[in-house]
Formats: structure tokens, C-alpha cells, sequence
């Protein structure tokens, strides 16, 4: 899982396959985001779910909260070897958005 | 599709010497945000703000000053820059209706800056 300060997490996965990255979070927040960042480029979302979904679905993703526990999951279904990159989750109350360390995730073909 | 940019591309800077990074955005987004990027870390907040005139202290503020002239613009000031700054920064903007952080944050191509 990834959060704050903790260091970059890496995982590598065979093209197909399904894979699954966590984020826990410290305080409340009332939204999820999760981007990706390609090489060299800034960070882009790719899903938001808010503090009133259990999940979001969009294409080949699905991130999950749960408020309860504070943690949230970003799935991708049959990864291909485009989905490479680094993956952050960020939560938030209010303006303020904090990221977590994310995850660098390689899909090798 | 939304614009963030950013200006200087790359600067060095010496150990002592002011360092000033712009943001511009065209979306006309209230909230606007300052992340440094080390290598194999993510995204730490220094400043942020909720519109022009305001600027808030973000997780790591310490030796940088932040300043939202207009809705537009919002820079990053090293008054004295170090080493240690020696980073990438990432400028975002958000709509952020009512100072809320649930949409979506557009992002610049962030400035790397090395301090000798």
C-alpha cells in the first residue's frame, strides 16, 4: 500500500494479467483520486470516487473505498504493457490534497 | 482540455540565491497547489491556495514562500534556495467549488531545479 512519505512501491505483472494497488489514509477525506504518471510527464487522473461510493468503474479500472477502514484499491483488469507507469492514489478534505507514494507498476508483454 | 503552465522548464540555482517558479492556468480553477517530486517519492504539498490573495502552509512549507496574485497565476518563492531543494515541481489547478478538493486536479510538466 502506499501513503505520505513512504517510498515509490514497485510491481511487475505479465501483460493479461489483473492487478490490484492499495492506498490507506490517515485522515479523513472526503474523495479519492488516483493518477498515473507517465515518464517525465505531471500526474493525470484516471478515476475519483467520492466518500459516498463503495465503487467506481471506468474502462478496465475499479477503485474501491472503504471509509470504514480508511483504505482504498485501484484494480486494473487485463493489464496491458500501456498501463505501464506510476500510480498514485490522493485524498483530501476542504482544498487540501495530499498524495500518497505510489506505485511504480511495469506490465512486461 | 484544461492548461497548466509552467515556466521555467529547468533552472539551476546557487546555493543562497532566490528562486522563483510560475504557474499559470487558463481554466479558471479556485484552487491551485505547489508539489515537489523526489526521485522514488511522490508528490509532497508545499503550499496551496483557494483563490487569488490566498495562500495556505501545505505538509512541507518550510523555505518556500507561495503567492497568488490573481486567479490565474501562482508562484513558488525560495528566498534563500539550498541543496536540499534541489527537485521537480509540480504546479496544479483545480475547480475545486467552495475550496473542495473532489475534482479533478490538472497538472503542469513540472520544473526541475537543481541548487548547486
Amino acid at each position: 500500500s502506499q501513503w505520505g512519505e513512504e517510498n515509490l512501491q514497485a510491481l511487475s505483472i505479465q501483460e493479461g494479467e489483473d492487478v490490484t494497488m492499495n492506498c490507506s489514509y490517515k485522515t479523513y477525506t472526503t474523495v479519492v483520486h488516483w493518477y498515473r504518471q507517465d515518464s517525465g510527464r505531471g500526474p493525470a487522473l484516471i478515476i475519483l470516487i467520492r466518500s459516498n461510493e463503495r465503487e467506481k468503474r471506468s474502462g478496465r479500472l475499479r477503485a474501491t473505498l472503504d471509509t470504514s477502514s480508511q483504505s482504498s484499491s485501484l484494480s486494473i483488469t487485463a493489464a496491458q504493457c500501456e498501463d505501464t507507469a506510476v500510480y498514485f492514489c490522493a485524498t483530501g478534505a476542504g482544498a487540501k490534497l495530499t498524495f500518497g507514494g505510489g506505485t511504480r507498476l511495469t506490465v512486461r508483454p | 482540455e484544461a492548461a497548466v503552465t509552467q515556466s521555467p522548464r529547468n533552472k539551476v540555482a546557487v546555493t543562497g540565491g532566490k528562486v522563483t517558479l510560475s504557474c499559470n492556468q487558463t481554466n479558471n480553477h479556485n484552487n491551485m497547489y505547489w508539489y515537489r517530486q523526489d526521485t522514488g517519492h511522490g508528490l509532497r504539498l508545499i503550499h496551496y491556495s483557494y483563490g487569488a490573495g490566498s495562500t495556505e502552509k501545505g505538509d512541507i512549507p518550510d523555505g518556500y514562500k507561495a503567492s497568488r496574485p490573481s486567479q490565474e497565476n501562482f508562484s513558488l518563492i525560495l528566498e534563500l534556495a539550498t541543496p536540499s531543494q534541489t527537485s521537480v515541481y509540480f504546479c496544479a489547478s483545480g475547480g475545486g467549488l467552495g475550496g473542495s478538493s473532489a475534482e479533478t486536479l490538472y497538472f503542469g510538466s513540472g520544473t526541475r531545479l537543481t541548487v548547486l
